[in-house]
C-alpha cells in the first residue's frame, strides 16, 4: 500500500531563517506531488505541484520554492521566512494518469510557526 | 474556471440526527467531485468521489453524497451523526486534466453535539 511521510511534524523558526520541509511517498511510482498551506484551520492554498522530476508549477508568487530531486521526494524551501509563512503545510500525491477521477492523498502535515 | 463553494462555515447537528454539508460547483464539461474530512492537526482524508453513473455515492464512515447536475450540487450526507464526525469537511473538483490539482472549497466545520 502507499504511504506518504512528512517531516518534521512541528517546527518553530525565527523570522529570516531558512526552511526545508520534506515529503516522501512510498509504494507508488511517478506520482503527481503537491504542496498546500492551510492557515488558521481553514481553506487550503495550493503552493506548488509537480508531475515529474524537476518539473515544478508554482501557483502563488512568494518567498517559497519547491524542488523534486527524486521521483517520490518533494521539498519545500525558503531562504528567509516571514511571519506570514506560519501555517499548516500539507503534502499530497495522486496517481499520474490522464484520468480526472484520481483523488489526492494527503500526508500528516507540518505545523510551522514563525516567530 | 472551475470552482467550488461551501456556503456554510459551520454546521451544528445533534447526535443521531441526519447531517448535510452543502457543496456547489462550477465546471465546464463533466464534473469530477470529491469530499475530504480533516480532524484537528491531521492531514485530509478522502471520503468519496463522483465520477459518473449513480447520483448517490457511498463512501467511508457511513457518509454518502448526492450529485445533482441541474442544481450543480454535491452535498455530503449521513443518516445519523456521531460526535466523532465533528471535523472540517472539504469539497473539491478536478479541473481540466488528471495531472492538475484538485480545487478545494474553503471548508465547513461540522459540530455534532451529544
Amino acid at each position: 500500500s502507499q504511504t506518504i511521510h512528512q517531516w518534521p511534524a512541528t517546527l518553530v523558526q525565527p523570522v529570516g531563517s531558512p526552511l526545508s520541509l520534506e515529503c516522501t511517498v512510498e509504494g507508488t511510482s511517478n506520482p503527481n506531488l503537491y504542496w498546500y498551506r492551510q492557515a488558521a484551520g481553514r481553506g487550503l492554498q495550493l503552493l506548488f505541484y509537480s508531475v515529474g522530476i524537476g518539473q515544478i508549477s508554482s501557483e502563488v508568487p512568494q518567498n517559497l520554492s519547491a524542488s523534486r530531486p527524486q521521483d517520490r521526494q518533494f521539498i519545500l524551501s525558503s531562504k528567509k521566512l516571514l511571519l506570514s509563512d506560519s501555517g499548516f503545510y500539507l503534502c499530497a500525491w495522486s496517481v499520474r494518469t490522464s484520468g480526472r477521477y484520481n483523488e489526492q492523498f494527503f500526508g500528516p502535515g507540518t505545523r510551522l510557526t514563525v516567530l | 474556471a472551475q470552482s467550488v463553494a461551501q456556503p456554510e462555515d459551520q454546521v451544528n447537528v445533534a447526535e443521531g440526527n441526519p447531517l448535510t454539508v452543502k457543496c456547489t460547483y462550477s465546471v465546464s464539461g463533466n464534473p469530477y467531485l470529491f469530499w475530504y474530512v480533516q480532524y484537528p492537526n491531521r492531514g485530509l482524508q478522502f471520503l468519496l468521489k463522483y465520477i459518473t453513473g449513480d447520483n448517490l455515492v457511498k463512501g467511508s464512515y457511513g457518509f454518502e453524497a448526492e450529485f445533482n447536475k441541474s442544481q450543480t450540487s454535491f452535498h455530503l450526507k449521513k443518516p445519523s451523526a456521531l460526535v466523532s464526525d465533528s471535523a472540517l469537511y472539504f469539497c473539491a473538483v478536478r479541473q481540466n486534466s488528471g495531472n492538475t490539482p484538485l480545487v478545494f472549497g474553503k471548508g465547513t466545520r461540522l459540530s455534532v453535539i451529544a
